[in-house]
């Protein structure tokens, strides 16, 4: 069974603090993405990474960055945390060729 | 307008009911369908996955797919309260992005 695991299942951080979220595969895909889903707003996708050392901004970057060391892994960082960044972050990965994401359970962050 | 549209709901049914779930897309270059569940506080979990029109059947779900429309559809047979979650169609066009609908929330009530 291919898994996902993210670092967090619930996290509260202050403003202004850099926040560290980790995701860990174990299948040797290619592909990871992190996505953040707002009630109303669906899945968005902040960054993913097709290899080790690469990435590619989504469709909501600003606030965040992301770090591929290994292949594995795939973390994303904000920088200085805000209020309008809690929400639901969810990392998936994807092999090359498949069509097929697996997803984490999830991340729920909040800021206070 | 976006790539994908989705009614959130909520749509809430009684148990044993048929459930229809539908999504929309302005893009022909989607050629790879599914459809995810995700139950609260909880990642998304693939459901179906279909690949050209026609109907596609597991179980008590079937997945279908009219190209010529550009809509997709998911049907629920027999729904029970388990089945209450949120359902997202994904498209991809055979590159290694997956665009999502908006999901729609469902609920069986028993």
């Amino acid at each position: 069974d291919v898994k996902v695991t993210q670092s967090s299942r619930y996290l509260v951080k202050r403003t202004g603090e850099k926040v560290f979220l980790e995701c860990v595969q174990d299948m040797d895909h290619e592909n990871m993405f992190w996505y953040r889903q707002d009630p109303g707003l669906g899945l968005r996708l902040i960054y993913f990474s097709y290899d080790v050392k690469m990435k590619e901004k989504g469709d909501i970057p600003e606030g965040y960055s992301v770090s591929r060391e290994k292949k594995e892994r795939f973390s994303l960082i904000l920088e200085s945390a805000s209020t309008n960044q809690t929400s639901m972050y969810l990392c998936a990965s994807l092999s090359g060729g498949s069509t097929e994401a697996f997803f984490g359970q999830g991340t729920r962050l909040t800021v206070v | 307008q976006k790539e994908v549209e989705q009614d959130p709901g909520p749509l809430s049914v009684p148990e044993g009911a048929i459930v229809s779930l539908n999504c929309t897309y302005s893009n022909s270059a989607f050629q790879y369908f599914m459809w995810y569940r995700q139950y609260s506080r909880k990642g998304p979990e693939l459901l179906m996955y279909t690949y050209s029109s026609g109907n596609k059947e597991d179980g008590r779900f079937t997945a279908q797919v009219d190209k010529s429309s550009k809509y997709i559809s998911l049907f629920i047979r027999d729904s029970q309260p388990s089945d209450s979650a949120t359902y997202l169609c994904a498209l991809n066009n055979a590159g290694n992005m997956l665009t999502f609908g908006g999901g729609t929330r469902l609920m069986v009530k028993p």
